[in-house]
């Protein structure tokens, strides 16, 4: 069964530096998604991304954030200058079509310290 | 905006126990439904889903979801727990656009 995979799976940074998540969605998937968890609190959505732009993106989706599809088959997310509280589990998704189901890859857990 | 309550933050049941997650969201419109679950170690897996049609959906597993439209709840409900069924429990909720609003997630832990 297809499966959305991110790498890596850990990553450690000092804050202020720039880090770069990547995720590769399920080939025939058109939607593509970041989700981001802090320890003890909800799944929040941060951005989608459909057709090569931002289709919505959260409070939480600021300037220092950007996504990119680089080529066919990558979808990345990356945090320009990391804060302490940008530590979390961050979850890529796909889905084939808009509100469909979307199904998420293993996480990469972020520590900025 | 739409939110999503899961009441029970920590659940432990003995093996062949029933069980009953209540998942409530705050927005009356049309919604699409979803039980998600996180196993140890690994990666969040749709249980089930609603969109439309019968209100009562069975997923993967044995685990079924009742979706009452008038109290806003789509609880999950299993007849017979099993050792395996430890995991997180998330509910989720599309109601317009893109993002799905996730609950705060239910930890099941089942004793054998």
């Amino acid at each position: 069964e297809p499966e959305v995979t991110q790498t890596p799976s850990h990553q450690v940074t000092q804050m202020g530096q720039e880090v770069i998540l990547r995720c590769v969605p399920i080939s025939n998937h058109l939607y593509f998604y970041w989700y981001r968890q802090i320890l003890g609190q909800k799944v929040e959505f941060l951005v989608s991304f459909y057709n090569n732009e931002i289709s919505e993106k959260s409070e939480i989706f600021d300037d220092q954030f950007s996504v990119e599809r680089p080529d066919g088959s990558n979808f990345t997310l990356k945090i320009r200058s990391t804060k302490l509280e940008d530590s979390a589990m961050y979850f890529c998704a796909s889905s084939s079509q808009i509100q469909e189901t979307q199904y998420f890859g293993p996480g990469t857990r972020l520590l900025v310290l | 905006a739409q939110s999503v309550s899961q009441h029970n933050h920590h659940v432990i049941l003995s093996e062949a126990a029933s069980l009953e997650l209540g998942c409530n969201y705050s927005y009356g419109g049309t919604v699409n439904l979803f039980w998600y679950v996180q196993y140890p170690g690994q990666h969040l897996q749709l249980l089930l889903k609603y969109f439309s049609g019968d209100p009562l959906v069975k997923g993967i597993k044995g685990f079924e979801a009742e979706f009452i439209k008038s109290k806003f709840s789509f609880n999950l409900r299993k007849p017979s727990v099993q050792w395996s069924d430890t995991a997180e429990y998330f509910c989720a909720v599309y109601q317009a656009g893109t993002a799905l609003i996730f609950g705060k997630g239910t930890t099941l832990s089942v004793s054998s």
